[in-house]
């Protein structure tokens, strides 16, 4: 089956510093990648879709200049979260469809657990 | 926001019992239904991807039944194993996107 790796699993930072995760497609092209971030005892809310080679879709209420994505290759999309703050702190996971539809299955990356302190 | 319920939560089975969720979602704009199965830090996993009323899907004990008129879907697991332990996530795709619920977490005991 596909397989999608993200890195990095976990990572913590000190407040204002930039984290940038990674969301790799390694053995299928992924056109279209999206983002998404669970709190805790909550759902996985979508924040945005990276699309290869043009900007990103975000959905309502996530700030765009916080939430910075670049999808500069077929197989990779990073998402890094500028000026973290302890409200940042959340699990991030990207998910991406063979076919490049949204309503196609996803392929998962395992997720990343950020903790800002 | 468009409200989708899993329920239960959370379930404790023995090894062999057989066990059945819910998934509840809007019926209007309805396009696919999806499962996925999560073990504990591994990546989701799909099961499923239903797009018609009555549908129903298997793969291996598992099976899928969907009701898109009345908004809903039940997930099976016949004769319930230990590596079944996950949380199960339903998600329909609506308005241009997949909508997640929070999951029903199963733990099967041998």
């Amino acid at each position: 089956g596909a397989v999608v790796s993200q890195h990095p699993s976990w990572v913590i930072c000190k407040s204002g510093t930039s984290v940038k995760i990674e969301c790799r497609s390694l053995d299928f092209q992924a056109t279209t990648m999206f983002w998404y971030r669970q709190f805790p005892k909550q759902s996985l809310m979508l924040m945005a879709t990276s699309n290869e080679g043009s900007k990103a879709t975000y959905e309502q209420g996530v700030e765009k200049d916080k939430f910075l994505i670049n999808h500069a290759s077929l197989t990779l999309s990073t998402l890094t979260v500028t000026s973290a703050h302890p409200e940042d702190s959340s699990f991030y996971i990207c998910s991406a469809p063979i076919s490049g539809r949204a309503m196609d299955t996803q392929y998962f990356g395992p997720g990343t657990r950020l903790t800002v302190l | 926001i468009l409200n989708v319920e899993q329920s239960p939560q959370s379930l404790h089975v023995q090894e062999g019992d057989s066990t059945n969720f819910t998934c509840s979602f809007p019926s209007s704009n309805f396009y696919a239904l999806h499962w996925y199965r999560w073990e504990t830090a591994k990546s989701p996993e799909a099961l499923f991807v239903m797009t018609l009323n009555g549908d129903e899907k298997k793969k291996g004990r598992i099976s899928a039944t969907l009701n898109t008129k009345e908004g809903y879907s039940y997930l099976y697991i016949k004769g319930s194993q230990p590596e079944d332990s996950a949380t199960y996530l339903c998600a329909p795709y609506n308005t241009d996107k997949l909508i997640f619920g929070t999951g029903t977490r199963l733990q099967v005991f041998p």
